[in-house]
């Protein structure tokens, strides 16, 4: 089954305890993209990558790393994570860019950190 | 940058039309698009619209482009309670980088 997973789904952490929210998809795509989603403010785009070894900043990159040595993966890093990190966090992944844009999501991340 | 709004929370009855509106700033968008978001699910592609379209339908989806006042709208007929969910409104101008509204709420009442 095609598929972006997503993982953990639930995490409740302490300020600057480095985590790792780990995505990975199976449907051989280029672009992948991590999302977070607060009340009222929709999806902002905290990064991108457009292939292997190609990343780029989103709209709200501070505070996050991401990497992508492989296709299949890309895991987003907090180095240091801070009670406004606290929300819900997808992955989502794309053919490439010739295409209509459409975005495959994973079923999304829900972190609190205290 | 490019924006998007759309209001925060539309209710319905069951059976009745749901219109949902967005406005987009961008006036160089060459996608516009739905996506629907369940509780606790990811968010999924209801439908698109290329720029150059005014009108798509798709059995009881309905999308208007209004591309002169950058407005968009999706048109549930019939509306059915698995129909309550999330749904952003997101535009395009260069394939997968999308900006997304903050999502409309529907609620269908039984």
């Amino acid at each position: 089954e095609a598929q972006v997973t997503q993982n953990p789904r639930y995490l409740i952490t302490v300020t600057g305890k480095k985590l790792t929210v780990t995505c990975s998809q199976n449907m051989n795509h280029e672009y992948m993209s991590w999302y977070r989603q607060d009340p009222g403010l929709g999806l902002r785009q905290i990064y991108y990558s457009m292939n292997v070894e190609v990343t780029d900043k989103g709209d709200v990159p501070e505070g996050y790393k991401v990497s992508r040595k492989e296709k299949r993966n890309f895991p987003l890093i907090l180095e240091s994570p801070s009670p406004n990190q606290t929300s819900l966090y997808f992955c989502a992944s794309s053919p490439g860019t010739r295409n209509t844009g459409e975005l495959f999501f994973g079923e999304g991340s829900r972190l609190t950190v205290l | 940058g490019e924006d998007v709004e759309q209001s925060l929370f539309l209710s319905v009855r069951e059976g009745d039309s749901s219109v949902i509106n967005c406005t987009y700033t961008d006036s160089s968008s060459t996608y516009l698009y739905w996506y629907k978001q369940e509780p606790g699910a990811g968010l999924q592609l209801l439908t698109y619209i290329f720029s150059n379209m005014d009108m798509k339908q798709d059995q009881r989806l309905t999308v208007l482009l209004n591309k002169k006042d950058k407005h968009l709208s999706l048109r549930i007929a019939d509306t059915q309670t698995g129909d309550s969910a999330i749904y952003f409104c997101a535009e395009s101008n260069a394939g997968n980088m999308l900006t997304f509204g903050g999502g409309t709420r529907l609620m269908v009442k039984p």
